[in-house]
């Protein structure tokens, strides 16, 4: 049972370098999202996507890019890594919401720590 | 637009007491409601959730919510708590307008001592 799955587990980066995350989901979910998470500021979305080939901005989009070529995947990309992205992100993936379906929790992956120096 | 307030960021509680954690939300359509839980270094796993029904929620570990309409609340209750419990418990909303999205609280710490 792999659910969600992210890699890298953990990155450093220099200030200026791009990197690109990976979430793959094995529950057949139409929805993905990626979010930041950092002390005191509990979890925020970046980007979310609700079903393949579709993404749309979340609270805190910018310095970001993300792609769902794939419905199983969803990419987040650092086009030029700044120190102000250092944090933890979260992929998780969920069924679409619908009142009639009770499964409507989002499902986590582990986390990449990613530190910009 | 939608917010979560969680109105602790950190609760420290004695092995075996009761704990509260408080949530309250505000939004102009009707949400679905959420409590996570995080373990250290570990990702978010689901407590319990509110859709409709029934206002109070029984999820998993002997945790319950209640669904409160009138104060925008959705507090989480434990009638007695575990060391085990020591972990960030994250309040969530789910609304559906135009799109979808799940906002969620900065998170409250529980800190269970012996």
């Amino acid at each position: 049972n792999a659910g969600v799955t992210q890699t890298p587990k953990f990155r450093v980066l220099k200030t200026g370098q791009s990197m690109t995350l990976l979430c793959a989901q094995d529950m057949n979910h139409e929805y993905m999202y990626w979010y930041r998470q950092d002390p005191g500021m509990g979890l925020r979305l970046i980007h979310y996507s609700v079903g393949e080939g579709t993404t749309a901005k979340g609270e805190v989009p910018d310095g970001y890019n993300v792609s769902r070529l794939k419905k199983q995947n969803f990419l987040l990309g650092l086009e030029s890594a700044a120190p102000s992205q250092t944090s933890v992100y979260f992929c998780a993936s969920s069924y679409e919401l619908d009142r009639q379906n009770t499964n409507t929790e989002a499902f986590f992956g582990q986390g990449t720590r990613l530190t910009v120096v | 637009a939608q917010s979560v307030t969680q109105l602790d960021s950190q609760v420290p509680v004695f092995e075996e007491a009761p704990v509260e954690l408080r949530c309250n939300y505000s939004s102009s359509v009707s949400v679905y409601l959420f409590w996570y839980v995080q373990y250290p270094n570990q990702g978010l796993q689901l407590l319990l959730k509110y859709l409709s029904g029934s206002t109070l929620v029984k999820g998993i570990n002997g945790f319950e919510a209640e669904f409160n309409k009138s104060q925008t609340s959705f507090h989480l209750r434990k009638p007695s708590v575990h060391i085990s419990d020591t972990a960030e418990y994250f309040c969530a909303v789910s609304v559906r307008t135009g799109g979808f999205k799940t906002i969620f609280g900065a998170g409250t710490r529980l800190f269970v001592k012996a």
